[in-house]
């Protein structure tokens, strides 16, 4: 079956140490899409890839990267985690001209 | 600033009984518009789109949307305790941005 991939499902990671979560997709989607989301409220846009055209939204702090390096894979970096980027991080793609988006199934970060 | 309102609930319904969930939204070039279903500590599901004014049936899903009036609701008929969750409303605009925007999602919950 087609569908939206994450890895891991739950990391921990210590205060200030960079973690990397993936995304890939058998979909072959142009689209894809890094969200946040945290109790109670809606995904929040991150960044997203038209192709290879990257775009990152005006409030996304500094501290969060990504990368794609081919049409099936992303990657999200955070270099340096604080308290606050605890969140449920979630990807998702949708096809060229779409808007219907489909969603991996998170990747849960915990900060200590 | 497009907006996307949803009364965060909990609407809590009988088994058996009608759902029904309401958006509201700002933008009144919005064309398209989504349901997604989210579980706890899940990722988004999407269950409905619809495009044109009027209902739109799929199994025990209707959605119903009004765009003069900038409303979107779903109903969940014959109510199921498989069906609490928090559904979110999202809305696109064609032209420009193909990004949907996201509502914070009304909490059901169903009780047998």
């Amino acid at each position: 079956d087609a569908m939206v991939i994450q890895n891991p499902r739950y990391q921990v990671t210590q205060f200030g140490k960079p973690v990397t979560l993936s995304c890939s997709q058998t979909l072959n989607h142009n689209v894809m899409y890094w969200y946040q989301q945290k109790s109670s409220q809606a995904p929040k846009l991150l960044f997203h890839y038209y192709d290879k055209d990257f775009n990152n939204e005006a409030d996304t702090p500094d501290n969060f990267q990504s990368r794609r390096p081919n049409t099936s894979f992303c990657f999200l970096d955070i270099r340096s985690p604080g308290l606050g980027d605890a969140a449920m991080y979630l990807c998702a793609t949708s096809g060229l001209g779409a808007y219907e988006q489909y969603f991996g199934p998170g990747t849960r970060l915990t900060v200590t | 600033q497009k907006e996307v309102e949803q009364n965060s609930g909990p609407l809590s319904v009988p088994e058996g009984a009608i759902a029904s969930l309401n958006c509201t939204y700002s933008d009144r070039g919005s064309q398209s518009f989504f349901w997604y279903r989210q579980y706890s500590g899940k990722s988004p599901e999407l269950i409905m789109s619809i495009y044109s004014n009027g209902d739109k049936e799929d199994g025990r899903f209707t959605a119903q949307l009004n765009k003069a009036s900038q409303y979107v609701s779903l109903l969940i008929r014959d109510s199921q305790p498989s069906d609490s969750a928090t559904y979110l409303c999202a809305v696109a605009s064609s032209g420009g941005s193909y990004i949907p925007t996201f509502g914070r999602g009304t909490s059901l919950i169903v009780h047998p």
